[in-house]
């Protein structure tokens, strides 16, 4: 069974910086096509992607917050760790993390399944 | 870069057939597979269509997925409603030429 779970802060200042863990089970992220990923809802609003990592470390991000994100693997711990930086009350949002399984050899076009249960991360002074 | 439009919400009588539409702005539909989420109140999304048409086990085959060329658009049908159909549903897809996933804006469909 593949279980994904979202762990860090429930409350973060404005400019501070953001580092949420997703741990997972039930995969590894050393097999080849496998993907781990981020998405963030805001209240009452739409999901958003954030950003990926690949089996083979490769590291793709939102457009439009790549110059504020980072995301890294620890494949012996089966987590994935995404910071944010710079956090704005608009960042406040429900954080998923959501496996990417491989689909003709890739992850790259696939689908989010599973997701995690999120993480609700509020931005205020 | 593209964008997935929904429509805001769509309701529906129990027992009847609804289709929701997640039109690409630009692009062709059919360069990259759509998905479809299910997100009830307080809960993660949930795969109820995948690569355009395909249905995960354990999603009824009440829920249908398609996508037409003419229109670049995706749709997903329920038939059969149910109550517990009641829920936001997201289309998503993928931008090859920047490794970017894309969610539509969402549709929350009322049952009543």
């Amino acid at each position: 069974q593949v279980t994904l779970r979202e762990s860090g802060p429930a409350l973060v200042k404005p400019t501070q910086t953001l580092t949420l863990t997703c741990t997972f089970s039930g995969f590894s992220l050393s097999t080849s096509g496998m993907c781990v990923s981020w998405i963030r809802q805001p209240p009452g609003k739409a999901l958003e992607w954030l950003a990926l990592i690949d089996w083979d470390d490769d590291k793709y991000y939102s457009t439009s917050l790549k110059t504020r994100l980072t995301i890294s693997k620890d494949t012996s711990k089966n987590q994935v760790v995404l910071t944010m930086t710079n956090m704005d009350p608009v960042d406040t949002a429900t954080y998923y993390c959501a496996r990417i399984p491989a689909s003709g050899g890739s992850c790259y076009g696939s689908w989010f399944d599973p997701w995690g249960q999120g993480t609700l991360v509020t931005v205020s002074s | 870069n593209f964008m997935l439009t929904q429509p805001h919400s769509v309701s529906e009588s129990p027992g009847k057939t609804v289709t929701i539409s997640c039109t690409r702005s630009s692009g062709s539909i059919a360069s990259n597979y759509v998905q479809w989420y299910q997100q009830r109140p307080g809960s993660a999304p949930t795969t109820v269509i995948y690569e355009d048409n395909q249905r995960p086990s354990g999603v009824p085959d009440r829920f249908s997925g398609s996508i037409d060329s003419s229109s670049n658009s995706a749709s997903l049908t329920i038939s059969g409603l149910k109550t517990e159909d009641e829920a936001d549903y997201y289309c998503q897809s993928y931008d090859s030429s920047n490794r970017n996933w894309v969610f539509g804006g969402g549709t929350k469909l009322t049952v009543l």
